[in-house]
């Protein structure tokens, strides 16, 4: 079954509004961590990862926080646009070739303006 | 980034035939391929891993009868959808790895949408 699991499964947010979802893993093991964008009848877009050695790492417009000891993942997105709808899915593995990812429920992030 | 591509996009099938669905990865040797099944409003659930030349590792609960998996060379995957019925419509995304620096990285297909009337 799964072990990552999200928070809330939608969330509204206004055009410049920064969104924050949420994750939660339960697997200890697992050592890296990525965040996926899917928009309607596509396959995931990567967003961005972080190495369990870190706990923030920082892209364009996007952060993600690490909490290994309450085993809590993030996704903070800034300045929020409309492109930016979509359904968001955090995943773990290990750093193990081969080794396939876990997906979480996914998060539904609406953007108006 | 690395190209992944699947065929067909979309396709309709009849119960009781059969449907292959290919996975191929454009400019990288994918040494490992996964195999995805997402339903609507839900999160994608593993079904297959397959490594090139090898017999693919199926999830519990996957019937690896009716889902058979080829991975016979580094850049070529497919799912067969056997006898197909309704309840195996679903959205079907491969993923592969290998050609990346780091043995982590994974890089998705656009999917496939079958449906079985």
């Amino acid at each position: 079954g799964e072990s990552v699991g999200l928070h809330l499964p939608t969330l509204s947010v206004q055009e410049g509004d920064n969104s924050i979802i949420n994750c939660a893993y339960s697997n200890s093991a697992s050592d890296y961590f990525i965040w996926y964008k899917q928009e309607s009848g596509k396959g995931p877009q990567f967003i961005i990862d972080i190495r369990s050695n870190m706990d923030k790492r920082q892209g364009q417009r996007v952060t993600v926080l690490l909490n290994k000891t309450v085993k809590h993942l993030s996704l903070q997105i800034a300045a929020t646009q409309p492109g930016d709808s979509a359904v968001y899915f955090c995943a773990e593995t290990n750093d193990q070739a081969g080794t396939a990812l876990i997906f979480g429920k996914g998060t539904t992030l609406s953007v108006s303006s | 980034g690395a190209v992944v591509s699947q065929h067909p996009s979309r396709v309709i099938c009849k119960s009781g035939t059969s449907v292959k669905i290919e996975c191929r990865s454009l400019d990288f040797q994918a040494t490992t391929m996964f195999w995805y099944r997402q339903f609507p409003k839900k999160s994608l659930m593993l079904m297959a891993t397959s490594n090139e030349g090898s017999k693919a590792t199926y999830e519990q609960g996957v019937e690896k009868d009716k889902f058979l998996i080829n991975h016979a060379s580094l850049t070529l995957s497919t799912l067969t959808v056997t006898s197909a019925h309704p309840e195996d419509s679903s959205f079907y995304i491969c993923s592969a790895s290998g050609g990346a620096r780091e043995n982590y990285e994974q890089y998705f297909g656009p999917g496939t949408r079958l449906t079985v009337t």
